[in-house]
């Protein structure tokens, strides 16, 4: 068990750029989770994967967010055309069994300039 | 629909003093509940979960939680803060296991 990867990081783009992150869950589990968290906030739902079907999006997810889960292995986030709102960390979350609670990744955090 | 509210976004404490977290809940059916902490510079990591086996829920550290469904809450006390418990703590809900709420945290500081 090593844990969820992400990657990058951290990203600095400029505003209008698209940005691709990467989440990489615990080899076993089926479920993926993609959060965003801002400053003095808890995490936010974006969406959600079971194996390779995205099943949950949130209403408050913009048209310009897309996540895939090919394969129902690794999943990515692409934001489209980043503006400075979209500056937040983004945290991938997975889990075999909701009731045992979700496995959160390090994060990557963005900052749109 | 489904959300958390945690009271108070800063809570102090002494040395050795009982840990409160406040946590209420909405949910029209019997959710999942969790608290997770958040150390500074490091992920979310998860510190108990109710999933109805039993009301009093014991988890990692000293921690431990009371589900009440009559006030919808599920508060997280420890009995004896230590130094290292200085972080964010969050409470979530989920009532299918496939969109999570969480609060907007709870800064504990331990005071020497």
């Amino acid at each position: 068990d090593t844990g969820v990867s992400q990657d990058p990081r951290h990203k600095i783009t400029k505003r209008g750029q698209n940005v691709t992150f990467r989440c990489d869950p615990i080899s076993e589990h089926n479920r993926l989770y993609w959060y965003r968290q801002t400053l003095g906030q808890g995490p936010e739902f974006l969406t959600y994967f079971q194996n390779e079907a995205q099943l949950e999006k949130s209403r408050l997810l913009s048209d310009r967010f897309s996540a895939e889960r090919p394969k129902g292995s690794f999943s990515t986030l692409e934001i489209q055309r980043t503006e400075q709102g979209d500056s937040a960390m983004y945290l991938c979350a997975s889990s075999l069994d909701p009731g045992k609670g979700q496995y959160f990744g390090p994060g990557t955090r963005l900052t749109v300039t | 629909a489904q959300s958390v509210t945690q009271l108070g976004s800063h809570v102090s404490v002494s040395e050795g003093a009982l840990v409160l977290l406040r946590c209420n809940y909405s949910s029209s059916v019997p959710p999942y509940l969790f608290w997770y902490v958040q150390y500074p510079n490091q992920g979310l990591q998860l510190l108990l979960k109710y999933t109805s086996a039993a009301t009093l829920v014991k988890g990692i550290n000293g921690f431990e939680a009371e589900f009440k469904k009559s006030e919808t809450s599920f508060h997280l006390t420890k009995p004896s803060a230590h130094m290292s418990d200085a972080a964010e703590y969050f409470c979530a809900v989920s009532e299918k296991g496939n969109q999570f709420y969480f609060g907007t945290g709870t800064s504990l500081t331990v005071i020497p």
